[in-house]
C-alpha cells in the first residue's frame, strides 16, 4: 500500500498528553516526519527521523514508531498546539506520500 | 535568512497553462534538491514533483505526469513548475519546499524550510 492513514480529528483537554498516529505499509521501513499546520499558514516540521525536533520545537513534541505505525506525542498540549496535523513518508517507489491530516483540538 | 518566496499563482481557465516560481533566498539554492507540494483547498497536502541539484533527475506524482515540468535555475536561485493542460482538481495553494539537509538520509528525509505558497484556481 502507498497510502498513510490518520484519523481527522482528535481532542484533548489543557495540559493532558494525546497521540497522533499515522498507519501505513511504507512506515516498516521509513521513518514519518511530522508537520504542523495552522489555518493560512505553511506546514511546519516538528518532528523528523526517529525522534528529533528541529531547532524551535518544544521538546513536549516527540515521535515513535511501532510496526506499521508512526505516532506523534504531544505531552502537556497547550492551546497554541491547536492545529492539522501531518504524517510524511515514502512509498514503495521511494516518492513522497502525506497522510490524510489530522484535526487536534485542545478544549 | 533562510527564505522561499512562490510566486505566479492565479485564476486560469481549464486547458490553460501558468508557470510558478519560487525566489530561494538565505542558503546555497544548488546545493539542494527541490520540491513542489499543494494543497487543496479544506484538503490534506499531495507531493507534486522534485528535481535534484543539477536538474539530472525529475519526477512527478500519477496526477501531474505529462502535464507538469519541473526546472530550476541555479544562476537564478530559482525553482519553477510550468503547468499546462489544467483542471479543476489542480485548484490548490502551491509549495516550495526544501529538504532539511544537502544529502537526504532516512534520518533527514523531511521539509525544514516551506515557502508561504500560491494559490492556483482552474475555473472556467
Amino acid at each position: 500500500s502507498s497510502e498513510l492513514t490518520q484519523d481527522p480529528a482528535v481532542s484533548v483537554a489543557l495540559g493532558q498528553t494525546v497521540r497522533i498516529t499515522c498507519q501505513g505499509d511504507s512506515l516498516r521501513s521509513h521513518y514519518a516526519s511530522w508537520y504542523q499546520q495552522k489555518p493560512g499558514q505553511a506546514p511546519v516540521l516538528v518532528i523528523y527521523g526517529k525522534n528529533n525536533r528541529p531547532s524551535g520545537i518544544p521538546d513536549r513534541f516527540s515521535g515513535s514508531s511501532s510496526g506499521n505505525t508512526a505516532s506523534l506525542t504531544i505531552t502537556g498540549a497547550q492551546a497554541e498546539d491547536e492545529a492539522d496535523y501531518y504524517c510524511n513518508s515514502r512509498d514503495s517507489s521511494a516518492n513522497l506520500i502525506f497522510g490524510g491530516g489530522t484535526k487536534l483540538t485542545v478544549l | 535568512q533562510v527564505q522561499l518566496v512562490e510566486s505566479g499563482g492565479g485564476l486560469v481557465k481549464p486547458g490553460g497553462s501558468l508557470r510558478l516560481s519560487c525566489a530561494a533566498s538565505g542558503f546555497t539554492f544548488s546545493d539542494y534538491y527541490m520540491s513542489w507540494i499543494r494543497q487543496a483547498p479544506g484538503k490534506g497536502l499531495e507531493w507534486v514533483s522534485y528535481i535534484t541539484r543539477s536538474s539530472s533527475y525529475t519526477n512527478y506524482a500519477d496526477s501531474v505526469k505529462g502535464r507538469f515540468s519541473i526546472s530550476r535555475d541555479n544562476a537564478k536561485n530559482s525553482l519553477y513548475l510550468q503547468m499546462n493542460s489544467l483542471r479543476a482538481e489542480d485548484t490548490a495553494v502551491y509549495y516550495c519546499a526544501r529538504p532539511m539537509t544537502t544529502v537526504v538520509t532516512t534520518e533527514t528525509d523531511a521539509f525544514d524550510i516551506w515557502g508561504q505558497g500560491t494559490m492556483v484556481t482552474v475555473s472556467s
